[in-house]
């Protein structure tokens, strides 16, 4: 069964970094493209940028470029979505799911998702 | 959101609702959707992909469409189970980046 398990809830204070985790399993890691959504309380889905795991190629957002850092380490499977100084604003669920499909073509879309890691700014 | 879905359908149990996605050349217009249901307090899940394939396990009451710059999901046969928010997704080429729509929320009357 393809799985992607994610880091747990945090609760962080403004200017703080963090770096959450998704694992994936069931699947071979190399294979497909890995990607992170945002979602604020209340809000839509916002597609933040997707990475290759074979050399790291990352693709972001407009809307999120310079603002978070996607990763991998491909020896254990797991992605990564970091920030170096939270804001308050960056208070959301954070999903990361696989993408199938390649970056750009006619047909590509998100499946599974992980579970989602909520993280809460909060001086 | 790049893609514009209608906040709300609604309809009684067994009824059918259709939820549309409009978009434009940069995405609807040259990329497959998807849809995505999310029921209350949990991840995103894929419906609907290529425009009208479904996953397996995903019953044939749902269905999903494309013309032009526009997409469509298709409900029959409403349960309460299906009361949750539905995303549709394509990628957008003048942004290089994936777009969601805004999002519906269907209720079950």
């Amino acid at each position: 069964e393809v799985q992607l398990v994610q880091s747990g809830t945090e609760v962080k204070k403004p200017g703080d970094s963090l770096k959450i985790s998704c694992k994936a399993s069931g699947y071979t890691f190399t294979d497909y493209w890995i990607g992170w959504v945002r979602q604020m309380p209340g809000k839509d889905l916002e597609w933040m940028g997707v990475i290759w795991p074979i050399d790291s190629d990352t693709k972001y957002s407009p809307s999120f470029q310079g603002q978070v850092t996607i990763s991998v380490d491909k020896s254990i499977s797991t992605a990564y979505l970091q920030w170096r100084s939270l804001k308050a604003s960056d208070t959301a669920v954070y999903y990361c799911a696989r993408h199938v499909g390649g970056v750009g073509a006619a047909s590509n879309w998100f499946d599974p998702w992980g579970q989602g890691t909520l993280v809460t700014v909060s001086s | 959101s790049v893609l514009t879905q209608p906040p709300s359908v609604s309809a009684a149990p067994g009824q059918a609702v259709t939820i549309s996605c409009s978009g434009n050349t940069s995405n609807i217009g040259n990329h497959h959707v998807s849809w995505h249901r999310q029921l209350p307090g949990t991840a995103p899940k894929l419906l609907i992909y290529d425009n009208n394939k479904r996953p397996s396990g995903v019953p044939d009451r749902f269905s999903g469409s494309r013309s032009g710059t526009s997409a469509i999901l298709g409900i029959t046969g409403l349960q309460t189970g299906d009361e949750a928010d539905y995303f549709c997704a394509a990628w957008d080429s003048s942004l290089s980046a994936g777009v969601f729509g805004t999002g519906t929320k269907v209720t079950v009357l």
